[in-house]
């Protein structure tokens, strides 16, 4: 079976921009959650969604926005992007919401 | 808000010997659960061990088992016989069983991590 597979796995944005990141769970999986790594330190929780309902949100400003699809899959959405967002944006999905994760290789951000 | 320190930003050991990454936690819940995650280069998080704070007894997986002690809040991984493919950053997290509503969060909360050196 396919692991979680996230798109693209590098970006590069301007200082403004908006970008999405994509994230298709294992299959049977049901929940996908997000996290922030920057460099040198450890993941940060954005969000988690469960069955397509929020069921979690970390301490993030809202310019971090994302959902799940009926299929499960999931987008994080950041708008007016500022330097310190580049990091890797991992994503993660379980069967349950409090179900072991299973990570994905990431995508790699960088605002100039 | 729980917190997960881990003190040791690096260490090295020697292939086929033992070491110990140190983690500590701060809660004020009584059940939880913790976990030791890998971070290869590749970048993936791999799941290493899983402890449920109501089990007294040490979770072990192969060549990697946890020294769980919850009064002092410890949770420290040993790995033995260590081997060149362990080498990674090493990332303790923890996570409440229950759900939060509204701005609380149900991920996961991670150490810092440990750089893990394996000399040939």
């Amino acid at each position: 079976d396919a692991g979680v597979t996230q798109s693209p796995t590098h970006l590069i944005k301007t200082r403004g921009q908006h970008v999405t990141l994509r994230c298709s769970p294992i299959s049977g999986h049901k929940s996908v959650s997000w996290y922030q790594q920057v460099l040198g330190q450890g993941p940060q929780f954005i969000f988690q969604y469960y069955e397509k309902e929020e069921r979690g949100r970390g301490n993030f400003p809202d310019r971090f926005s994302a959902r799940q699809f009926p299929n499960y899959s999931s987008e994080l959405n950041v708008n007016a992007l500022l330097l310190g967002d580049s990091a890797l944006y991992l994503c993660a999905s379980s069967h349950t919401w409090n179900s072991p994760l299973h990570f994905g290789n990431g995508t790699r951000l960088t605002v100039t | 808000a729980q917190t997960v320190t881990q003190s040791q930003p690096e260490m090295s050991v020697q292939e086929a010997e033992t070491v110990t990454l140190s983690c500590t936690y701060d809660t004020s819940e009584s059940d939880y659960y913790l976990f030791w995650y890998k971070q290869p280069p590749s970048r993936q998080m791999i799941l290493v061990i899983r402890q449920e704070a109501y089990k007294q007894q040490n979770a072990t997986e192969n060549r990697f088992s946890v020294n769980f002690q919850k009064a002092a809040k410890s949770f420290s991984l040993k790995i033995s016989d260590s081997q060149l493919g362990d080498a990674a950053m090493y990332f303790c997290a923890y996570r409440s069983p229950y759900p939060v509503s509204g701005g609380g969060a149900d991920g996961l909360t991670f150490g810092k991590g440990t750089h893990l050196i394996i000399q040939p």
